[in-house]
């Protein structure tokens, strides 16, 4: 498995702005996920982050809106740029853990964003 | 197109009984994961069990155990000894390769 943290766990923002949140793993790992849950919804995912490359974009979601670093092989940020009510949601990241022939997902324990 | 579903918006159950979460999937890769997930009402995300689609025996964790029924691509969580702490949502999951995708979710409350 893996311990994640992840920064901040809950935000107040005001609309327009901007917020940065990171993830740090205890461990080395190549691939980072970033997910977002909507009020009462199942997770998306937003985009898979490796380590030495531009992140990968699900349909919907854009780099200019979720730009995401990924600078060495624990750490990785997500910005929620120009920030709208709409963004409002929990923001999960993930990483990939493989072994006996499986891959697993262990998660952070989210940061839950309001934008006011 | 992987697909993952769960029918059941809520369940209730009374205290140390057991309970089936119901889920199925539609994939047409021949080798993919199965997973479950809870996630309690401060937001994390807790791996419980993992079934592999070549696995020959249903997957075991303690009180969590997957009813996987590959001919009808289904795979049910079942919780045995329910406990007040179980009380949570609960998500299904497919995935191959690190690429996962969700059901819906389930909320499951557990009755003193």
């Amino acid at each position: 498995s893996a311990v994640i943290s992840q920064k901040p766990s809950r935000d107040i923002c005001q609309r327009g702005t901007s917020l940065t949140i990171q993830c740090q793993v205890d461990s080395q790992v190549t691939m980072m996920f970033w997910y977002r849950q909507q009020p009462g919804q199942s997770l998306t995912l937003i985009a898979t982050a490796n380590q030495g490359s531009e992140a990968t974009y699900e349909s919907g979601f854009v780099i200019d809106k979720f730009p995401i670093s990924r600078p060495n092989l624990t750490f990785s940020t997500l910005t929620v740029s120009n920030m709208s009510p709409e963004d409002s949601s929990i923001y999960l990241c993930s990483v990939g853990v493989s072994g006996r022939a499986k891959n697993i997902q262990y998660f952070g324990a989210g940061t839950r964003l309001s934008v006011l | 197109a992987q697909k993952i579903t769960q029918t059941q918006p809520g369940m209730f159950v009374q205290e140390k009984e057991a309970v089936t979460l119901d889920c199925t999937y539609d994939t047409s890769d021949p080798s993919y994961g199965l997973f479950w997930y809870k996630q309690p009402s401060s937001g994390e995300m807790i791996f419980l069990i993992y079934q592999g689609s070549y696995d020959q025996q249903n997957a075991t964790e303690g009180r969590y155990s997957l009813n996987f029924q590959k001919a009808r691509k289904s795979a049910n969580l079942v919780i045995s000894a329910s406990q007040l702490g179980d009380s949570a949502m609960y998500f299904c999951a497919m995935g191959n390769n690190n690429d996962m995708r969700f059901g819906a979710g389930t909320r499951l409350t557990v009755k003193p």
